[in-house]
């Protein structure tokens, strides 16, 4: 089955903390995995893609297959991040599988 | 503003009426979505178009919904006999490859 979880509805740190959202996956192919972000009152935008092994606003992602895990990073959190992160799973048909959505608070 | 577009944002309708929402993706995207979102879940796929072909269907969308996208550009869903089940986001998105970009949502309450 595909799947993709997301173990934290709720996420709250404070500013200047270390963040990691976690995400886990399910999927019998090679998975191409990212992150999306949604801001209060704005669409859903894409934060990072692991394919492209970059850092995005401070935050990085890394595959890991062994453990089907694709957590998001941020060695130190700001106020601005405060937001709802979806981990998501793109298939060979390009059908896009969502988490549920983890709500990241930073705490000023 | 050259981003997908999604019309109407809102729509409230009584439980039994149709209801048909319209998604403009980015001009030169070929590829089409449309999404699903309930209240804390994520967006769920519905179904997605390459070009004017509709390629997949989730078993989620029913035979009281249908989607056409008649000339590779716009798309409209449609939704039958509207029951309050169906109160949810119906998100749309476009791309040429890979990343997708989402529109805004239409917010259907059905009463």
């Amino acid at each position: 089955a595909q799947r993709v979880t997301q173990p934290e509805k709720l996420l709250s740190v404070f500013k200047g903390a270390p963040v990691e959202l976690k995400c886990n996956y399910s999927y019998s192919g090679s998975p191409e995995l990212f992150w999306y972000v949604q801001y209060s009152r704005q669409r859903l935008q894409l934060l990072l893609r692991h394919i492209s092994r970059e850092s995005i606003k401070g935050f990085t992602a890394d595959l890991n297959k062994g453990e089907t895990s694709f957590h998001l990073k941020k060695p130190f959190a700001q106020e601005e991040d405060s937001a709802m992160y979806y981990c998501a799973l793109i298939t060979s048909y390009d059908k896009v599988i969502f988490g549920p959505g983890t709500s990241l608070s930073v705490i000023p | 503003d050259t981003g997908v577009s999604q019309d109407p944002r809102h729509k409230i309708t009584k439980r039994g009426q149709n209801v048909t929402f319209r998604c403009d993706p980015i001009s030169e995207h070929n590829r089409l979505y449309w999404y699903r979102q309930t209240l804390g879940q994520g967006p769920e796929f519905l179904t997605y178009f390459q070009n004017e072909a509709q390629l997949e269907k989730s078993r989620l969308l029913s035979d009281r919904f249908s989607a056409e996208r008649p000339k590779g550009s716009f798309s409209t869903l449609e939704i039958q006999r509207t029951e309050q089940g169906d109160s949810a986001m119906y998100l749309c998105a476009s791309s040429r490859s890979g990343e997708q970009y989402f529109g805004p949502g239409t917010r259907l309450t059905v009463t």
